[in-house]
């Protein structure tokens, strides 16, 4: 039972548009969210996170968005570059700190120039 | 400063046969945790580790072992290789679950 869910395996969006990455989870006592960013051939990356308190988390050209009661977040990519095209993870975990992350699988961005 | 270091990064391997994957951290991270990815699959978690001494079982662990014996290493074993283990293996380490997790560049391993 997949409790995280990316229900887009790939986006496309011209250089300098917004993207937007979504997230869906089945679990309303996640708490904590994340994003993690991955190119071909390394690891993923830490990318913005934020807890359940919050409905947003800007953090230079993205931005998390929280709607805790469609169980849904979002990240907004603006404007889009071309080092932007990797595949993202989002991520949920319970009880902030103390419980491991469930990964979604995946949506692969691609920017084009 | 390494972060996490994993090795092999490619391995091919036949049905049957055993290996260990490798990882240590350098940031003194108590957390760490393996996963596979695979696709359609996203990260699943296969073991994870809250300090030296302490191992758990994660997602899917059925068909491998971990030990912790020292804070910076976490290997990861294969008991017998089979072909449904072929994936594309990640260790990561961090502060604490949901905090930045630093991740290793992965281990490609095809069995065959």
């Amino acid at each position: 039972d997949q409790q995280v869910k990316q229900n887009s395996p790939s986006l496309s969006v011209q250089e300098g548009r917004i993207s937007i990455l979504n997230c869906d989870y089945t679990n309303s006592m996640f708490d904590y969210f994340l994003w993690y960013k991955k190119y071909p051939a390394e690891g993923p990356t830490f990318l913005i996170s934020i807890s359940s308190i919050k409905d947003k988390n800007e953090d230079g050209r993205f931005t998390v968005f929280l709607n805790k009661s469609a169980k849904h977040l979002s990240l907004h990519i603006v404007p889009s570059q071309p080092g932007d095209s990797a595949v993202y993870f989002c991520a949920a975990s319970l009880n902030f700190g103390n419980e491991k992350l469930t990964f979604g699988t995946g949506t692969r961005l691609t920017i084009i120039p | 400063n390494a972060g996490v270091t994993q090795t092999p990064k490619f391995q091919v391997l036949k049905t049957g046969q055993s290996m260990t994957l490798q990882c240590a951290q350098d940031m003194n991270h108590e957390y760490m945790s393996w996963y596979r990815q695979d696709p359609g699959m996203g990260l699943r978690l296969i073991h994870y580790s809250v300090g030296a001494g302490i191992t758990d079982q994660g997602e899917v662990p059925n068909g491998y072992n971990v030990s912790r014996s020292t804070t910076e290493d976490f290997p990861l074993r294969l008991l017998s290789a089979a072909p449904s283990q072929t994936s594309v293996y990640f260790c990561a380490s961090s502060y604490m679950w949901n905090t930045e997790a630093f991740f290793g560049q992965g281990t490609r391993l095809t069995v065959v």
